[in-house]
């Protein structure tokens, strides 16, 4: 059984760094896309980006000149960076797997981990 | 820009529910493929993918939820609603970046 655990900071303050982690347990790495999305709290779901294991990566615009996704094949981890953090970046962060040749089909996610970011 | 409808959706057990998503332009990807999802958000539970493709339904998913439509309009349908089917459901495209998602459908009993 696949499972993704992850894990970071969970209170920031504002201009600092979010790091995130995750852990791939079970599965192959190569097959997929992973990606980060986020949801503030009372609100839907943002797709903040994707990277596969050979470390390309797609953004969403909206966040790009903030985010850096990385990826550690060794350890079947990849990783999101969200530098310069404000109240705005409040949210639970996911990370999930895509189906290569399904895009769109998210089939593994995290349990999700709250980032509270405040002065 | 992915609308869905309705925003609620108060369903007797056993009923069915029926949920839409309509996209501000066509899902249709240059390969021939319209990569809408649909998910599923319970409470205290990981989210969880139900349908791909538009109509394919994941692994473990059971029947009684099926996805249908074409171009920019899709539907959701829960032929009989169970408890366990209360949460939040999301529609999401593959199609374009940025992948954006439906504001969310939250599905409760009467």
């Amino acid at each position: 059984q696949v499972q993704l655990q992850q894990w970071g900071a969970g209170l920031l303050k504002p201009s600092e760094t979010l790091s995130l982690i995750c852990a791939v347990y079970g599965g192959s790495f190569s097959d997929y896309y992973w990606s980060w999305f986020r949801q503030s709290p009372g609100k839907g779901l943002e797709w903040i980006g994707e990277i596969n294991h050979r470390g390309g990566t797609n953004y969403n615009p909206s966040l790009k000149s903030r985010v850096t996704m990385s990826v550690d094949k060794s350890k079947n981890q990849f990783s999101l960076k969200l530098t310069s953090v404000t109240a705005a970046d409040t949210a639970v962060y996911y990370c999930a797997r895509e189906i290569i040749v399904a895009r769109g089909a998210f089939d593994n996610w995290g349990q999700g981990t709250l980032v509270t970011v405040s002065s | 820009v992915l609308t869905q409808t309705p925003l609620s959706s108060p369903v007797t057990l056993g009923q069915p529910a029926s949920i839409s998503c309509r996209s501000s332009q066509s899902l249709v990807h240059s390969d021939g493929n319209t990569y809408l999802s649909w998910l599923q958000q319970r409470p205290g539970q990981p989210i969880r993918l139900l349908i791909y493709k538009i109509s394919n339904r994941f692994s473990g998913v059971p029947d009684r939820f099926s996805g249908s439509g074409a171009g920019t309009d899709f539907t959701l349908k829960i032929s009989r609603v169970e408890a366990e089917d209360v949460g939040v459901y999301y529609c999401v495209q593959a199609t374009q970046f940025p992948r954006t998602f439906g504001q969310g459908t939250k599905v409760e009993i009467k």
